[in-house]
């Protein structure tokens, strides 16, 4: 099946700090989504990106496919935006997101 | 209600017993999955659920797990005389058809003790 890989797996930033989290995928993709789960386990949809530039707040995203590769980047950081951030993805014939292994965010006042 | 529900939010059982998780999905949507999420690990695909369609099992990690949907609504797990390594979130969520955004529950908590 697909490999899905995310970078890096740690981040530790200072409020008010920019980050780029990315996530690789081993063959074309048919929708790739951005999910940020809280420290109390929460998942949260952050895009639906299956290609091209989303924006909602601080936060963005870009999916290039024929690269294989997506980012996302959150600006001026805030302690809420502490968790883990997944990418996801859906490829061939299947409806079945293959969720990346994840990046740890710590963000500190 | 307006989000993806599951209870019970949490559920300790003795190793041995069964236990039934429920999942209530978002109106309207016709794909529900089943993920499992281990301590500081990722999540494992479990079951999906398309409308009318037979449900694709391949996830399931034994015998011992099983799952049904009713009225193409209300989605139940069934994890049979439970093993200490089924301790984790069972996590469901749903979405409108296949290829659109995918909405959580908040998860059951399971602990086999």
């Amino acid at each position: 099946g697909i490999q899905v890989e995310q970078s890096p797996p740690d981040l530790i930033l200072q409020e008010g700090a920019n980050s780029t989290l990315r996530c690789n995928f081993s063959d074309s993709v048919n929708n790739l989504q951005w999910f940020h789960q809280n420290p109390w386990g929460q998942l949260i949809n952050l895009f639906y990106i299956p290609s091209g530039t989303k924006q909602n707040g601080r936060l963005s995203a870009t999916t290039v496919a024929t690269e294989r590769y997506s980012l996302l980047y959150i600006s001026s950081s805030q302690t809420t935006d502490s968790g883990v951030y997944f990418c996801a993805v859906e490829s061939g014939g299947s409806y079945i997101p293959t969720f990346g292994r994840g990046t740890s965010l710590i963000v500190h006042p | 209600g307006a989000g993806v529900s599951q209870s019970p939010s949490n559920k300790v059982t003795e190793k041995g017993k069964d236990v039934e998780l429920r999942c209530d999905p978002i109106s309207g949507h016709t794909a529900l999955y089943w993920y499992r999420q281990s301590l500081g690990q990722g999540l494992e695909f479990l079951i999906y659920f398309q409308g009318n369609s037979a449900p694709d099992k391949s996830g399931l990690p034994s015998d011992r797990f099983s799952a049904e949907r009713t009225g193409g609504s209300v989605s139940t797990l069934t994890i049979q005389r439970t093993q200490q390594e089924d301790s984790a979130v069972y996590l469901c969520a749903s979405s409108f058809q296949g290829l659109s955004p995918l909405h959580f529950g908040n998860g059951t908590r399971l602990t086999v003790t």
